[in-house]
């Protein structure tokens, strides 16, 4: 029972540098969501995917890239990190259903911790 | 703009005293609300929700929140804290028609024994 599963956990990275979160999940969903938390900041939407092939940018885009090649996996990318990048970074997904049998619920990963130095 | 507040950057409360969570919200047409809790270290984990009907919502973990469309609030509560309940809150409002959530800042509670 895996549920939103984010690889890694923890990760230092240099100024320039550049690298992927990884995302998946086994629910099905087609929902899937790339959140930022800042102390004090709340969680801030980056992109978000409503299915395989489809994604959209949230609040705080830029020096983010996403794709959505399958329904269970929705990785991020930093290309050029930069030091404002040091967050926490958390994945989610939504069945996506509407109607009154809907969930409405997203479903965390327990989140990656990004330092870029 | 859809927007979500949460006034307290912090509330204390004593093991067995009630408690309470502030939430306003300010969005167009009916929305969807909710409460998640974020223990240290782990991702957000969903508490309860309002989508329609009766205004008292309750949910896991002995909490529950009352929907006040005059006030557009939605505080969440618990007539009993524990000192487990000590984590981060987030309320989160959905407009109708939207699969995105906006979340407040997060209020810290802290449960002394």
């Amino acid at each position: 029972n895996a549920g939103v599963t984010q690889t890694p956990k923890f990760r230092i990275l240099k100024i320039g540098q550049s690298m992927t979160l990884q995302c998946t999940q086994d629910m099905n969903h087609n929902y899937m969501y790339w959140y930022r938390q800042d102390p004090g900041m709340g969680l801030k939407l980056i992109y978000y995917s409503v299915g395989a092939g489809i994604t959209d940018k949230g609040e705080v885009p830029n020096g983010y890239n996403v794709s959505r090649s399958t329904t269970e996996d929705f990785p991020l990318r930093l290309e050029l990190a930069a030091p404002s990048q040091t967050s926490v970074y958390f994945c989610a997904s939504n069945e996506g259903k509407g109607g009154v049998l809907a969930k409405n619920i997203q479903y965390f990963g327990a989140g990656t911790r990004l330092s870029v130095l | 703009a859809q927007s979500v507040a949460q006034p307290e950057d912090q509330v204390n409360v004593a093991e067995g005293n009630p408690l309470t969570v502030k939430c306003t919200y300010s969005v167009s047409g009916n929305p969807y609300l909710f409460w998640y809790v974020q223990y240290p270290n782990r991702g957000l984990q969903f508490l309860l929700k309002y989508i329609t009907g009766d205004n008292l919502v309750k949910g896991s973990y002995g909490f529950e929140a009352e929907f006040n469309k005059s006030q557009t609030s939605f505080h969440l509560k618990k007539p009993s804290a524990l000192v487990s309940d000590s984590a981060l809150y987030f309320c989160a409002v959905r407009p109708t028609g939207f699969q995105k959530l906006v979340f407040g800042t997060g209020t810290r509670l802290l449960v002394s024994p």
